[in-house]
């Protein structure tokens, strides 16, 4: 059973447009969310997080936005560019419990088109 | 650059073979845990060790053994996979337990494994 669940595989988005990624999570113990970004044949690296105490947090050309009452949280690229298209995954964690086990979903392939 | 290496990028495997996945991490950190990200598959936490010691195996099946021999080494060790386990292993450390906002894994670029 997923816990942290992307349900778009893939999306396309034209460059220098609006890029929003979404995620839903069920587990409302989760506290603290994270997005990683992935490129082909490297290891996923840290984008941005946001912890539950907050609806938004924004660094540069990325927001993340969490409504806590829908267990959904999205984000934001804008402008688009190029150097965007990569596979991000949402994860979530539940920091009050000692094991600190982040859960991922499964990721969306983000093609930003010319 | 992550600070988190690992080695071989590549690594083909037939069923009856022993082979060992290494992991280095020049950040400091005291914990270590190794993912597989399988395709079409959330990542899938497999061992953690923090300070060391193992904290969690997240029922992985014992032809996957781990060795952490210090706090910046950690090794996974394959024997009689199947073919159903080739995935990219991917290796990552924290800041765990060193402050209020070290959540964050750092991630090394994996290992895609290839069982035939």
């Amino acid at each position: 059973d997923q816990q942290v669940k992307q349900n778009s595989p893939s999306l396309s988005v034209q460059e220098g447009r609006i890029s929003i990624l979404n995620c839903d999570y069920t587990n409302s113990m989760f506290d603290y969310f994270l997005w990683y970004k992935k490129y082909p044949a490297e290891g996923p690296t840290f984008l941005i997080s946001i912890s539950s105490i907050k609806d938004k947090n924004e660094d540069g050309r990325f927001t993340v936005f969490l409504n806590k009452s829908a267990k959904h949280l999205s984000l934001h690229i804008v402008p688009s560019q190029p150097g965007d298209s990569a596979v991000y995954f949402c994860a979530a964690m539940e920091r009050t419990n000692r094991d600190d086990k982040i859960i991922f979903g499964k990721g969306t392939r983000l093609h930003i088109l010319p | 650059e992550t600070g988190v290496t690992q080695t071989p990028r590549h690594l083909v495997m037939g069923m009856t073979n022993k082979k060992s996945l290494k992991c280095e991490q020049h950040l400091g950190h005291n914990a270590m845990y190794w993912y597989k990200q399988s395709a079409k598959k959330p990542l899938e936490l497999m061992f953690v060790y923090n300070f060391k010691e193992q904290t969690e195996n997240n029922s992985v099946p014992s032809r996957f053994s781990p060795e952490c021999p210090n706090s910046s080494h950690l090794f996974l060790h394959l024997h009689t996979l199947q073919p159903e386990d080739s995935a990219l292993y991917l290796c990552a450390s924290s800041p765990r337990g060193q402050g209020p906002a070290n959540e964050k894994l750092f991630f090394g670029s994996g290992t895609q494994l290839s069982v035939l």
